[in-house]
């Protein structure tokens, strides 16, 4: 069974540019989630969908961020202009369908390391 | 104060001894706790997912919850050179939202 992907695996871009992350889930996994570890520091949730639908955002550091997940299976992660402090590593991770009260495990995709100059 | 402490190390053993690894946290209404292993430019991998307070064994990793103390340890016996890695601790809630440890570096020196 294919794990997750993502992609590119690094961006490098300059400050004002335009870049978007993709996500592949696991196949099956409705839910799937956006976390970033930027230098220095542990790794932080971004934000989290049930299928196609945003189930929490609140760690969206701000309207910069946009992330959508069309249809319910891949996701986008589009940061929109880029500046300085959003270096670091994005992950994406997926779990299986969510039962009221019991959470399951998150597996993750390799990242993406994005670089802004 | 994080709500997740983890000493990243790093922590240097020989090959074949045990290793220790731990994690204290402050939010009472964590619930689910895991550990991950990542390598160096790869992803996080999940290795153990523990709900309950007490010890749960998978091979050579044995992952240990103390609720009422707040504190979590992963074990990794006869461990290899291949165990070396950054070990995160990660947990949550009722939500779905993991909060994680800032990781511990681990070398294995054959």
């Amino acid at each position: 069974e294919a794990g997750v992907t993502q992609f590119p695996s690094h961006s490098v871009i300059e400050k004002g540019q335009t870049v978007t992350l993709r996500c592949d889930p696991i196949s099956g996994h409705d839910n799937l989630y956006w976390y970033r570890r930027v230098m220095g520091k542990e790794i932080k949730f971004l934000l989290h969908f049930v299928k196609e639908s945003k189930q929490d955002e609140s760690g969206m550091p701000n309207n910069r961020f946009l992330a959508e997940r069309t249809g319910g299976t891949y996701s986008t992660l589009k940061v929109q202009p880029a500046e300085l402090e959003d270096s670091g590593v994005y992950f994406c991770a997926s779990s299986q369908e969510v039962s009221p009260g019991y959470s399951y495990e998150q597996y993750f995709g390799p990242g993406t390391r994005l670089t802004v100059t | 104060q994080k709500e997740v402490e983890q000493d990243p190390g790093p922590l240097s053993v020989p090959e074949g001894a045990i290793v220790s690894l731990n994690c204290t946290y402050s939010n009472s209404a964590f619930q689910y706790f895991m550990w991950y292993r990542q390598y160096s430019r790869k992803g996080p991998e999940l290795l153990m997912y523990t709900y309950s307070s007490g010890n749960k064994e998978d091979g050579r990793f044995t992952a240990q919850v103390d609720k009422s103390s707040k504190y979590i340890s992963l074990f990794i016996r006869d461990s290899q050179p291949s165990d070396s890695a950054t070990y995160l601790c990660a947990m949550n809630g009722a939500g779905n939202m993991l909060t994680f440890g800032g990781g511990t570096r681990l070398m294995v020196k054959p």
